[in-house]
């Protein structure tokens, strides 16, 4: 029931292409929703997080999709660019307890010239 | 601001040999502290999470230990490392009681156990 289910497990666009990385989860206590993204050799960095009473949140060129009801989120990366390759990971926490944080399996974009 | 420093950025031990990594955490008072692993190509492992001085839960059961001796420091200890071991040793932190904060990662040690 903790886990975060994430796919594709990679992902190859071209320059200007709509990747989509999709997340999927049990646990309905969660209330918080991040996305990591992580260079290689680097520790991962907050992208963008959404709560379950929106159903879709925009900053800049990424946009996450939100639907509380299938218990899914997504992340689409508009006009995505080579600079965007990296592992992107959803993740999931709840405020109780000592907040833990599940983090899904990650996906691996590359996006080619 | 807030900034996590962790070290070192890379390191080589031999099987058997004991492991510390040092992690710190400024600009902030009584954090969350965690450890994660992640093998290579794969996901996060948390480790070890303390959410205050002292006080450590253990996610996974194996040789490895972790202590908070002051209120933002942070060290993973292990007393003879197993080739198992080897990975990508990342500290994070996060505010404590406040609703729907992220955790903030520091940029890892990768650790080669020979």
């Amino acid at each position: 029931q903790q886990q975060v289910k994430q796919s594709p497990q990679s992902l190859i666009v071209q320059k200007g292409g709509i990747p989509i990385i999709n997340c999927a989860y049990e646990n309905t206590a969660f209330d918080y929703f991040p996305w990591y993204q992580q260079f290689p050799g680097k520790g991962p960095a907050l992208l963008i997080a959404i709560r379950p009473d929106v159903s879709e949140k925009k900053e800049g060129r990424f946009t996450i999709s939100f639907n509380k009801s299938a218990k899914q989120f997504s992340l689409h990366i508009m006009d995505s660019q080579p600079g965007d390759s990296a592992t992107y990971f959803c993740a999931a926490s709840y405020s109780g307890g000592y907040q833990k944080v599940t983090f899904g399996t990650g996906t691996k974009l590359q996006v080619i010239p | 601001s807030q900034t996590i420093h962790q070290w070192p950025a890379t390191l080589v031990q031999p099987v058997g040999s004991p492991l510390s990594l040092e992690c710190t955490v400024e600009g902030t008072s009584n954090p969350n502290l965690y450890w994660y692993r992640q093998a290579a190509g794969r996901g996060l492992q948390l480790l070890f999470y303390s959410v205050g001085i002292g006080q450590i839960s253990s996610e996974v059961p194996q040789n490895l230990s972790a202590s908070r001796p002051q209120d933002r420091q942070f060290i993973l200890s292990s007393k003879k490392l197993l080739l198992s071991d080897s990975g990508f040793y990342l500290c994070a932190w996060k505010l404590s009681g406040s609703l729907g904060s992220p955790l903030h990662f520091g940029n890892g040690t990768r650790l080669t156990v020979t």
